[in-house]
């Protein structure tokens, strides 16, 4: 089945660095991947999609990358921000005809003022 | 637009009874649905996936008898958790997809469930 594994450990950055959080998969080969923003008690907050047949994507401060290859997406935050903290999940298209995503367990960014 | 709400945001019961939350799409028509659990620290985990007007479809280890979910409406989803225990207190979450739109689901702002 597919297994999807983002760092557990949170991250830590200083304001106004770039932090990269890492988001690997296997046994599988996902059409799209996805990153949402989760707040503690919150639902998750959709940031950017981006489909197998591209490399890369970019969202104001946001930038994503998809390595088919090595199936692995990076997300990138530029010019970080205290206000960039949260929980940071990527999601895999379940396969199949539905919508249905496959999440990891989530990464913690800090950043630190 | 694509905002979801949830209703109730919190709630507490007594073990054995039946609770049921409403999630609805406020601002767009949402042909499917999805249903997660998160537990503390953990990731979300599907529990089912609704279509509006028909049978919800559950994953693997998820009791259909237990968690009734109705999809009457393209902006309606509920999930009712019958005869509720302390091991179903969780963090219930809904999603919506669009109708006719992308791969991108929207979701609700999640529901503390605490059975005592």
């Amino acid at each position: 089945s597919q297994k999807i594994e983002q760092n557990s450990e949170a991250l830590n950055i200083q304001e106004g660095k770039t932090a990269t959080l890492t988001c690997n998969y296997t046994n599988y080969s996902p059409a799209y991947l996805q990153w949402y923003r989760q707040d503690p008690g919150r639902g998750p907050v959709f940031l950017l999609l981006i489909r197998e047949n591209e490399k890369e994507k970019r969202k104001e401060r946001l930038k994503v990358t998809f390595d088919t290859t090595l199936k692995q997406s990076l997300f990138h935050i530029t010019a970080s921000q205290p206000a960039d903290s949260a929980t940071y999940l990527c999601a895999l298209d379940g396969g199949g005809a539905t919508n249905k995503l496959i999440f990891g367990t989530g990464t913690l960014l800090a950043v630190q003022p | 637009g694509a905002v979801v709400s949830q209703h109730p945001s919190r709630v507490i019961c007594k073990s054995g009874t039946s609770v049921k939350i409403e999630c609805r799409s406020l601002d767009f028509q949402a042909t499917t649905m999805f249903w997660y659990r998160q537990f503390p620290k953990q990731s979300l985990m599907l529990m089912a996936t609704s279509n509006e007007g028909s049978k919800a479809t559950y994953e693997q280890g998820v009791e259909k008898d237990k968690f009734l979910i109705n999809h009457a409406s393209l902006t309606l989803s509920t999930l009712t958790v019958t005869s509720a225990h302390p091991e179903d207190s969780s963090f219930y979450i809904c999603s919506g997809v669009l109708a006719g739109g992308t791969d991108t689901q929207y979701f609700g702002p999640g529901t503390r469930l605490t059975v005592l």
